[in-house]
């Protein structure tokens, strides 16, 4: 069975910390993809990777950096977290090869206060 | 860069009742187009895909998508609800072709939510 695990599924920060979102898979995908999910606004892709150290900006970078030093890792980071980037964060994965699906994790909901 | 469109916000139907929810994509070249569905408190998971071929794709729990491409449609269908299905349903698009780095990038719309009454 194909395994995206985020590294929290509840989190709560306070403005202005840095904060560290961790999405892990197992099965040597070359893509990973970081959205949020916001009812009504479905999924918005903020960034994605499609190999190590590589990666790509989505619909709504700002506010928002990415990592990815490992293939089975990548990172989302909140270099200054503010009100507006609470919200619901869901990692992807899938091979780069054309005819694939998307694999989720189950999301981690952030809470800035 | 491609974009999806879902017309249904929220949709409510009575078990038994026959589903279509509606979903177009914006793109100018070839396309692969997917149904996503997440139950209440679960992750996404794929309900079925259209890389090429046959336009009409059969997926799991009895739902089927019919790739319209003169309207850029692929929309969802299933012909009798049952209240188990209740969930948010999302249409995602991807480039079928490489043309640079983000062709990788998977495009979803805001998703329209299905409320099935027993």
């Amino acid at each position: 069975d194909v395994k995206v695990t985020q590294s929290s599924r509840y989190l709560v920060k306070r403005t202005g910390e840095k904060v560290f979102l961790e999405c892990v898979q197992d099965m040597d995908h070359e893509n990973m993809f970081w959205y949020r999910q916001d009812p009504g606004l479905g999924l918005r892709l903020i960034y994605f990777s499609y190999d190590v150290k590589m990666k790509e900006k989505g619909d709504i970078p700002e506010g928002y950096s990415v990592s990815r030093e490992k293939k089975e890792r990548f990172s989302l980071i909140l270099e200054s977290a503010s009100t507006n980037q609470t919200s619901m964060y869901l990692c992807a994965s899938s091979h780069r090869v054309r005819h694939t699906e998307a694999f989720f994790g189950q999301g981690t909901r952030l809470t800035v206060v | 860069a491609q974009s999806v469109s879902q017309h249904n916000h929220h949709v409510i139907l009575s078990e038994a009742a026959s589903l279509e929810l509606g979903c177009n994509y914006s793109y100018g070249g070839t396309v692969n187009l997917f149904w996503y569905v997440q139950y209440p408190g679960q992750h996404l998971q794929l309900l079925l895909k259209y890389f090429s071929g046959d336009p009409l794709v059969k997926g799991i729990k009895g739902f089927e998508a019919e790739f319209i491409k003169s309207k850029f449609s692929f929309n969802l269908r299933k012909p009798s609800v049952q209240w188990s299905d209740t969930a948010e349903y999302f249409c995602a698009v991807t480039p079928a072709l490489y043309s640079g780095a983000g062709s990788y990038q998977l495009t979803f719309g805001k998703g329209t939510k299905l409320s099935v009454i027993p």
